[in-house]
């Protein structure tokens, strides 16, 4: 149990266009979603957190206009990379937590996507 | 305020010996530790958690954990390593007190483990 899909697992895109990056948790429901970015040989990155149908909270220095994230359903929360510039390359990956006091509050993670803008 | 200390950046060990992956943490409230195990280019994997109850803390894999509270101590432990262990490892805490439900990720300790 408690799994967390993300799609696509890898995008490359030109620079200057959107990418959407969609996370679901398969098996639970997820109150809570958080996005990471991750650098190579780095930990990683808290970018935002996002409950169910409220807006995302951004992490100092994350531009919130330029990642742009919907948390729309318990089961699906999308980052979407807008305009992306190649700084904007990284390995992004998001989390899901569920309810709290059940089996399923542990952060539980998606196998990442690595995003290449040209 | 809550962190966590990975103090290794690599640990090397030869397969079949018993491997430790040290973490140290701090928070004002309860702890809840977390390890994750990531592989290249891949999410990170929960291995296991401390909430409360029995100190040796037993996840995936073969796996554990010991928490030593007087130590502020989450030591990732296994008796006999494998090469297909070898990978990212990531020790997580939060407050468990109410504080800050976001966890404090390490900045990770890669193993390496040799045949």
């Amino acid at each position: 149990g408690a799994v967390v899909s993300q799609h696509p697992s890898r995008v490359i895109c030109k620079s200057g266009t959107s990418v959407k990056i969609e996370c679901r948790s398969l098996d639970f429901q997820a109150t809570t979603m958080f996005w990471y970015r991750q650098f190579p040989k780095q930990s990683l990155m808290l970018m935002a957190t996002s409950n169910e149908g409220s807006k995302a909270t951004y992490e100092q220095g994350v531009e919130k206009d330029k990642f742009l994230i919907n948390h729309a359903s318990l089961t699906l929360s999308t980052l979407t990379v807008t305009s992306a510039h190649p700084e904007d390359s990284s390995f992004y990956i998001c989390s899901a937590r569920g309810l709290a006091g059940t089996s399923t509050d542990t952060q539980y993670f998606g196998p990442g996507t690595r995003l290449t803008v040209l | 305020a809550q962190s966590v200390a990975q103090p290794e950046d690599q640990v090397n060990v030869a397969e079949g010996n018993p491997l430790t992956v040290k973490c140290t943490y701090s928070v004002s409230g309860n702890p809840y530790l977390f390890w994750y195990v990531q592989y290249p280019n891949r999410g990170l994997q929960f291995l296991l958690k401390y909430i409360t109850g029995d100190n040796l803390v037993k996840g995936s894999y073969g796996f554990e954990a010991e928490f030593n509270k007087s130590q502020t101590s989450f030591h990732l432990k296994k008796p006999s390593a494998l090469v297909s262990d070898s990978a990212l490892y990531f020790c997580a805490v939060r407050d468990g007190s109410g504080g800050s439900y976001i966890p404090t990720f390490g900045r990770g300790t890669s193993l390496i483990v040799h045949p």
